[in-house]
């Protein structure tokens, strides 16, 4: 069945880079998304990639993409104390279907 | 910007009470979805809603039911609320009209059943 895993947290100091990862199980889906959720709110879309790309970046943000290994990354540069939060990957195997999968969350803890 | 709006973000309930979460976009998207998020299990689809009053189960249906009589408004209901339905439920819309398969959540709804 599908699946998709992260780490459940993350610990870095305030201006170096963070990199969160994922692993998924289902290969045919045509988008891959990272979605951030801030303390008490709903989540919010961060940035996706098109599964035939490797690599997109925007702005601080870098996804890349293994689909050999499936394998998802989001790399954060100088992350902020704002980007404290819990990040998810997600993956929608049945293409415009109901079945999101999402990841358990990497909750990213940001230290002065 | 899409909106999803929540009608409430913290409710309080007593075991027993029949509970409405109420779900609202304005962007005219087809598809509506109600997840539960728990800690550690990420989110769990509750049920979807394809079209107006068009329904399908999820994941963890059991003992909650769903209206879609507009399609701007998806609203969950718990018949009989018990302490295992507190949880954290998401609301979420997509438009089937584009490419990239986009889904837009909520605030959130935090429900404590005593």
């Amino acid at each position: 069945g599908e699946d998709v895993e992260q780490s459940l947290f993350l610990s870095v100091r305030e201006g170096d880079s963070s990199v969160i990862n994922c692993t998924y199980t289902d290969s045919s889906s045509t988008y891959l998304y990272w979605y951030k959720q801030e303390p008490g709110a709903g989540l919010q879309l961060l940035t996706y990639i098109f599964s035939n790309m490797d690599m997109k970046q925007d702005q601080r943000l870098t996804v890349l993409l293994n689909k050999k290994d499936k394998h998802l990354s989001l790399r954060i540069a100088d992350t902020q104390t704002g980007d404290s939060a819990i990040y998810f990957c997600a993956e929608n195997p049945d293409n415009y279907g109901q079945n999101f999968v999402f990841g358990p969350g990497t909750r990213l803890s940001v230290l002065p | 910007d899409v909106k999803v709006t929540q009608s409430s973000r913290y409710l309080v309930k007593r075991t027993g009470e029949k509970v409405f979460l109420e779900c609202v976009q304005d962007m005219d998207h087809e598809n509506m979805f109600w997840y539960r998020q728990d800690p550690g299990l990420g989110l769990r689809l509750i049920y979807f809603s394809y079209d107006v009053k068009m329904k399908e189960k999820g994941d963890i249906p059991e003992g909650y039911s769903v209206s879609r009589e507009k399609k701007e408004r998806f609203s969950l209901i718990l018949e009989s609320a018990s302490t295992n339905q507190t949880s954290m439920y998401l609301c979420a819309s997509r438009n089937t009209g584009t490419d990239t398969n986009i889904q837009y959540f909520g605030a959130g709804t935090r429900l404590s059943v005593l």
